[in-house]
């Protein structure tokens, strides 16, 4: 069974709109941490965001804020105000256990288009 | 001030050659991954190591040897190169999970074509 499912291979969204990309995980282990790492045509992996299985909050960093909803195993990120410079792939990766030894497991991706 | 350095960065081979791809951390990081990345399948993951000499089997790793001789340094080997071994490779690191990026980095990657 696949740990991290994108169920959106691509999105759309209008510059200034809001957008939100799905992602469900599966893991038995109570401690865990999820990510989302954007990936420009660059190439390279940039981290956006942190949600730890023990956070009781929903993280934020700037435009990015994740929807965790622990019960139905779902961690979606927000994007708010979409700027063209956010057209990109986006994964959502999770690593299992407390002191993270695992390896970042990652869903398959979503390609994100802002249109001006 | 790069923390991950990849070579070669681009590299075009035959079939049935061998072909190393070197991975060089400058932070001390105990951790390191070999991921692929291929359209369709995100990334995953080879081989990783949890230190010197200690490595261990990722999802895909048949077709792939790793060697870990110093912290520095994580290898990668194809022993003889399929075209199904297309794709481009990230090294990654991990170091103390309360840093800004929570402990993991990745390098830029090294994009291998296999004729």
């Amino acid at each position: 069974a696949q740990k991290i499912t994108q169920t959106q291979p691509g999105m759309f969204v209008q510059e200034k709109e809001a957008v939100t990309l799905d992602c469900t995980y599966d893991t038995s282990d109570p401690s865990y941490g999820l990510f989302w790492y954007k990936q420009p045509s660059s190439g390279e992996m940039i981290f956006l965001i942190y949600q730890g299985s023990y956070d009781q909050q929903n993280a934020t960093e700037g435009r990015y804020s994740l929807n965790f909803q622990k019960a139905r195993k779902s961690a979606n990120l927000v994007i708010s105000a979409s700027q063209l410079g956010d057209s990109a792939m986006y994964f959502c990766a999770m690593r299992e256990g407390p002191r993270g030894n695992t390896p970042l497991v990652f869903g398959k991706g979503t390609r994100l288009s802002v249109i001006a | 001030d790069a923390g991950i350095t990849q070579s070669p960065r681009h590299k075009v081979t035959e079939t049935g050659t061998p072909v190393t791809l070197r991975c060089h951390q400058t932070e001390n990081h105990r951790y390191m991954y070999w991921y692929r990345q291929d359209p369709g399948h995100g990334l995953r993951l080879i081989h990783y190591s949890y230190g010197v000499k200690d490595t261990d089997k990722g999802e895909v790793s048949d077709g792939y040897s790793v060697s870990r001789s110093k912290t520095e340094d994580f290898l990668l080997t194809l022993e003889s190169a399929t075209s199904s071994q297309t794709s481009v490779y990230f090294c990654a690191t991990r170091g103390v999970l309360r840093e800004s990026n929570y402990g993991y980095t990745f390098g830029s990657g090294t994009r291998l074509t296999v004729v």
